[in-house]
């Protein structure tokens, strides 16, 4: 099976940087995916990560260590409508099979 | 272009009666998936359907969960008789496999279940 790992809740200042962390324990790793969540809202895509290295996409950046099974999201400039879960979610070359972790509850304060 | 359509948006209904959910792929995803989440929790996949083929079914239980994809496009997801553990939000996703770097899954506002 597949353990993904994320911190329950993070607290950060609007104007800051946060980075959330992602760790998984998989086999057959096949890419990771990062979206949002806001309150009573579908999940929506941030991020995808395949290989080594970092992928900045204007103020989100994601990154992915393979031999760690780790990941990050790191999130500039923190803006109040920033608050939401952050979902980090891994497939595998099982048949394309995704697993999700169970969110980070991002609050972002004045 | 219209997202990934899903109906009911909520859903109240007493233990042991049926209900049926519908979901509209954004048009050229051939692949749609079947995701129920809890609260504070991630999605959990029931199902992942590759056209009308239902490739990984492996977490949906079966005794009183069903679903199809007819035609490869629409899906219905169905649970007869419904428990109180059932209550949860039932997401449907669907995903084109060329765009998945750049797009991911595309999630519809999911249908919100309450058994009493």
């Amino acid at each position: 099976g597949q353990n993904i790992d994320q911190p329950t809740e993070m607290t950060a200042t609007e104007g800051a940087i946060v980075q959330i962390n992602c760790t998984y324990q998989t086999s057959g790793f096949n890419g990771l995916f990062w979206y949002q969540q806001h309150a009573g809202e579908a999940p929506t895509f941030l991020s995808y990560n395949v290989l080594d290295g970092l992928e900045e996409k204007g103020r989100f950046s994601s990154f992915l260590s393979r031999s760690k099974g780790y990941s990050y999201l790191l999130l500039k400039e923190l803006q109040m409508k920033d608050s939401a879960s952050y979902l980090c979610a891994v497939i595998t070359t099982n048949a394309g099979k995704s697993t999700f972790g169970d969110g980070t509850t991002l609050t972002v304060k004045p | 272009e219209a997202g990934v359509v899903q109906s009911p948006r909520y859903k109240i209904i007493e233990k042991k009666q049926p209900v049926a959910f519908w979901c509209n792929p954004i048009s050229g995803h051939n692949t749609l998936y079947w995701y129920r989440q809890n609260l504070g929790q991630g999605p959990e996949l029931l199902i992942r359907y590759e056209n009308e083929e239902a490739v990984d079914d492996s977490q949906l239980p079966k005794d009183r969960f069903s679903a199809e994809r007819l035609k490869g496009v629409d899906s219905t997801l169905k649970i007869q008789p419904a428990e109180l553990g059932d209550s949860a939000v039932y997401l449907c996703a669907s995903s084109f496999a060329g765009a998945l770097a750049n797009y991911g899954y595309t999630f519809g506002s999911g249908t919100r279940l309450t058994v009493v």
